[in-house]
């Protein structure tokens, strides 16, 4: 399985964005690139996924290097409640959905 | 919707006992998914299956672990018997498999102790 890189901690401010960073550089074409986060004693929950362009929901966007061999999670304005540990993950399209989820990056948010 | 349910929450047994945990997925969903998550190892898929069928349990620690699911609304994952390096968060998520869209929706979880 193709593997991502994160950094194991980043810090933020409240209210102001987070750039969340993974690189992913043996991504094979038709690899889905997911991104789940898990807030404290809870199970992880899924934020936004994408293939090659960039994506928008109402929780945060992903922008997708042209080559795809890393992609950047954008929180536009953190909050106290996106303190979590963020996972970025590759999904082959002939895993039923299987996800194998690496150590993620440690969010803090400071008020 | 109710979302995915796991029982029990806790659980404290004894090493040699049997230990059931249960996972009653979303409806309609047809992926189920075990995890185990330690602070040693992180986040572990144990075993996954796809309209009940176990598509690959490649993640399963060894014979002491063994997983079903009798129908499209309930899964078991069964421990016996159990050691103190069981101890864990289990969870237990589903997805609706289909197009581009295999989103997991997680449990609760249950945090298994065993002394």
């Amino acid at each position: 399985d193709a593997k991502t890189t994160q950094p194991n901690s980043m810090e933020s401010n409240e209210e102001e964005p987070v750039h969340l960073p993974c690189n992913h550089s043996t991504i094979s074409g038709t690899d889905y690139i997911h991104w789940y986060r898990q807030l404290p004693s809870q199970g992880p929950e899924y934020v936004i996924h994408g293939l090659t362009s960039n994506v928008n929901n109402r929780m945060a966007s992903l922008a997708i290097a042209e080559d795809r061999k890393s992609s950047t999670l954008i929180l536009h304005r953190a909050t106290l409640r996106d303190a979590a540990v963020y996972y970025c993950i590759l999904r082959t399209t002939d895993s039923w959905g299987k996800l194998q989820f690496g150590a993620g990056t440690q969010v803090v948010v400071t008020p | 919707d109710a979302g995915v349910i796991q029982s029990p929450r806790h659980e404290v047994t004894e090493m040699g006992q049997e230990v059931t945990l249960r996972c009653k997925p979303i409806s309609g969903h047809n992926s189920l998914f075990w995890y185990r998550q330690t602070m040693m190892r992180g986040l572990e898929l144990l075993i996954y299956f796809n309209n009940n069928v176990p598509i690959d349990d490649s993640g399963m620690p060894e014979d002491r672990f063994s997983a079903k699911m009798p129908n499209a609304s309930f899964s078991t994952l069964k421990i016996q018997p159990s050691e103190p390096r069981d101890s864990a968060v289990y969870f237990c998520a589903s997805s609706l498999s289909s197009g581009t869209h295999y989103e997991q929706y997680f449990g609760p979880g249950t945090r298994l102790t065993v002394t």
